[in-house]
């Protein structure tokens, strides 16, 4: 099966502008989570989406960060304006019903 | 809450001898899964083995096993026979089954392996 689909690998931007991130889980999977791994750290839990609803959202930034699912699939993460904290690899997941998570490769963003 | 300690940021080991990762989680649930995943440069989060809180036996897979005391709140990760491709951040991680199955990770342990 093929696995989880995460773009771009990189991203380098200046602090204060906008970046948007995109998952792509695997098929069939009704849930998918967007973790943030700073750096020396383990990943932290942004997101988890059941289908298109928000399941847990509770440490998201929402003053600066936005997710959305749009007809339960793909998946896109906003961070607008960014800040140089926000520096860090994005990983996206997908599970289906318990199932162990299947992760992405993540996207690593560097705020400068 | 659900926290995952890991007290060991760094181990090395010898190529073809065994190590033993250390992690604790601490939880008021009965029902849950104990996960650890290994994370090599590439950056993806790969499964290495699972163990579900219900049973005793402990979980094994080809050089990985673990020694999971629920009583202790304690699950470790021995490697027997170590590669080179074993070089990697190892994460242990906890889900609780029943709620919002989100996934908790330990801060890790950066795992070398020497020729």
């Amino acid at each position: 099966e093929a696995g989880v689909a995460q773009s771009p690998r990189y991203k380098i931007i200046e602090k204060r502008q906008s970046v948007a991130f995109w998952c792509n889980p695997i098929s069939g999977h009704a849930t998918l989570y967007w973790y943030q791994q700073i750096l020396g750290q383990g990943p932290k839990l942004l997101i988890q989406f059941q289908n298109n609803g928000v399941v847990d959202d509770s440490q998201l930034p929402k003053d600066r960060f936005s997710a959305e699912r749009l007809k339960g699939v793909d998946s896109t993460l906003k961070i607008q304006p960014a800040k140089l904290e926000d520096s860090a690899v994005y990983l996206c997941a997908s599970s289906q019903d318990g199932s162990p998570l299947h992760f992405g490769n993540g996207t690593r963003l560097t705020v400068t | 809450a659900q926290t995952v300690t890991q007290s060991q940021p760094e181990m090395s080991v010898q190529e073809a001898e065994t190590v033993t990762l250390s992690c604790t989680y601490d939880t008021s649930e009965n029902n849950y899964y104990l996960f650890w995943y290994k994370q090599p440069p590439s950056r993806q989060m790969i499964l290495v083995i699972r163990q579900e809180a219900y049973k005793q036996q402990n979980a094994t897979e080809n050089r990985f096993s673990v020694n999971f005391q629920k009583a202790a709140k304690s699950f470790s990760l021995k490697i027997s026979d170590s590669q080179l491709g074993d070089t990697a951040m190892y994460f242990c991680a906890f889900i609780f089954q029943g709620g919002s199955e989100k996934l908790v990770f330990g801060k890790g342990t950066k795992l070398t392996v020497n020729p």
